[in-house]
């Protein structure tokens, strides 16, 4: 089975740019894999905020992107803000049909 | 107003079984494919499972892990999704979530599932 790997943990200031990523054990990741990222805050249920690599839902804040980087998906966050410390997680998804987490980047803005 | 909303977790025994429902509203849930996701005590987000949408004759995949023992389904009468757990075991003890997570209806609060003797 693949493996999704993500930073552990990034640090950004506020105002500031920061790139999380999401790599594939099977090879590069492609749009084919239809990459998905959410946020989930403590004691909150997540919430998807990009799909299909670089698709925005409604509310997504316009300081979110994503995109394909060097064989990883990438979430870059442009413009920090205090409430956007939270945790991160991306999806990949497989030709079996599965799907994979990977294993969340805790983002703290300081 | 679209609203998901989980129901149906409790505590049981290992061996045992659950169905967890999820209802929707302000949407017609048969028109999207939907995916239920668990997240264990302290732990990351793990994929169960997914129901393709009913164009796609509501066609299933699941996790590795629970392939076997879960069973996707849905009643378009209900406008409901259901998760049919059987063989519980102790590391299935999570929050259960559904999701649209394409088609911009959002996540449910989650149902706590407790495996335990």
């Amino acid at each position: 089975q693949a493996v999704v790997t993500q930073e552990p943990s990034l640090t950004v200031s506020p105002g500031g740019t920061v790139t999380l990523t999401c790599g594939s054990s099977t090879g590069a990741v492609t749009s084919g894999h239809s990459p998905y990222w959410f946020q989930q805050k403590p004691g909150q249920a997540p919430r998807t905020l990009i799909y299909g690599a670089s698709n925005k839902h409604s509310w997504t804040p316009a300081r979110f992107s994503g995109s394909l980087l060097g064989g990883k998906a990438a979430l870059t966050l442009s413009g920090a803000q205090p409430e956007d410390e939270a945790e991160y997680y991306c999806l990949l998804s497989y030709s079996s049909g599965r799907r994979i987490f990977g294993g969340g980047t805790k983002l703290t803005v300081l | 107003e679209v609203q998901l909303v989980e129901s149906g977790g409790g505590l049981v025994q290992p061996g045992g079984s659950l169905r967890l429902s999820c209802a929707a509203s302000g949407f017609t849930l048969s028109d999207h494919y939907m995916d239920w996701v668990r997240q264990a005590p302290g732990k990351g987000l793990e994929w169960v499972g997914r129901s393709g949408n009913k164009a796609n004759s509501y066609n299933t995949d699941y996790a590795a892990s629970v392939e076997g023992r879960f069973t996707i389904s849905r009643d378009d009468s209900k406008n409901s999704l259901y998760l049919q757990m059987n063989s519980l075991k102790t590391e299935d003890t999570a929050v259960y979530y559904c999701a649209s997570l394409s088609g911009g209806k959002g996540w449910g609060q989650g149902t706590l599932v407790t495996v335990s003797s």
